[in-house]
């Protein structure tokens, strides 16, 4: 058991650009979350997967917000035309359908110049 | 709406003395209850968790919490605070929407230890 990996661990990007974040949940782990905190905040969720199935987006999420599970392995999360409000940390986290409580990774921190 | 409050925003400990952490929370029917520390640069760990049976649930790095129906909490303690200690501490609570398992989070509490 590796834990949940994410990558890359900091991005700084322009306003506009498209960022991509990678997350690996722990391998038996068929469940996967992301949620965003920003500064003084609790994690917020953002969406929700189960194998590869997307079954929950936040209204949060607006739709430069995307976000896939292929094969149900690993994530990714882009985010178009980014904003100074993008600006944050995104945590990606796993479960299992037994399990109740979440397994985080480090977090990737975004800032938006 | 299910909710989780963490009244205390900052706390600030000597070494060695004993340690409380306040939640609430706002969920209608028995609620799954989780702390999680954040340390700077880090990811979140579970500390401990509640779900059923025994109200006192003991969790990694000596901390426990005891979970009161009566006024809804899920307050965090620990005898003997460390420096090592110093972190954001989140207490969340596990929506029941169907599969979906979010968790819902308070603001944190973050701890200072002075030496």
């Amino acid at each position: 058991d590796t834990g949940v990996s994410q990558n890359p661990r900091h991005k700084i990007t322009k306003r506009g650009q498209n960022v991509t974040f990678r997350c690996d949940p722990i391998s038996e782990h068929n469940r996967l979350y992301w949620y965003r905190q920003t500064l003084g905040q609790g994690p917020e969720f953002l969406t929700y997967f189960q194998n590869e199935a997307q079954l929950e987006k936040s209204r949060l999420l607006s739709d430069r917000f995307s976000a896939e599970r292929p094969k149900g392995s690993f994530s990714t999360l882009e985010i178009q035309r980014t904003e100074q409000g993008d600006s944050a940390m995104y945590l990606c986290a796993s479960s299992t359908r037994t399990l109740y409580e979440q397994y985080f990774g480090p977090g990737t921190r975004l800032t938006v110049t | 709406a299910q909710s989780v409050t963490q009244p205390d925003i900052h706390i600030t400990v000597s070494e060695g003395a004993s340690l409380e952490l306040r939640c609430n929370y706002s969920y209608g029917a028995t609620p799954y209850l989780f702390w999680y520390v954040q340390s700077p640069g880090q990811g979140l760990q579970l500390l401990l968790k509640y779900f059923s049976g025994d109200t006192l649930v003991q969790g990694i790095k000596g901390f426990e919490a005891e979970f009161k129906r009566s006024q809804s909490s899920f307050n965090l303690r620990k005898p003997s605070v460390h420096w090592s200690d110093a972190a954001e501490y989140f207490c969340a609570v596990a929506a029941n929407a169907g599969n979906n398992r979010k968790l819902i989070w308070g603001l944190g509490t973050s701890l200072a230890v002075n030496p």
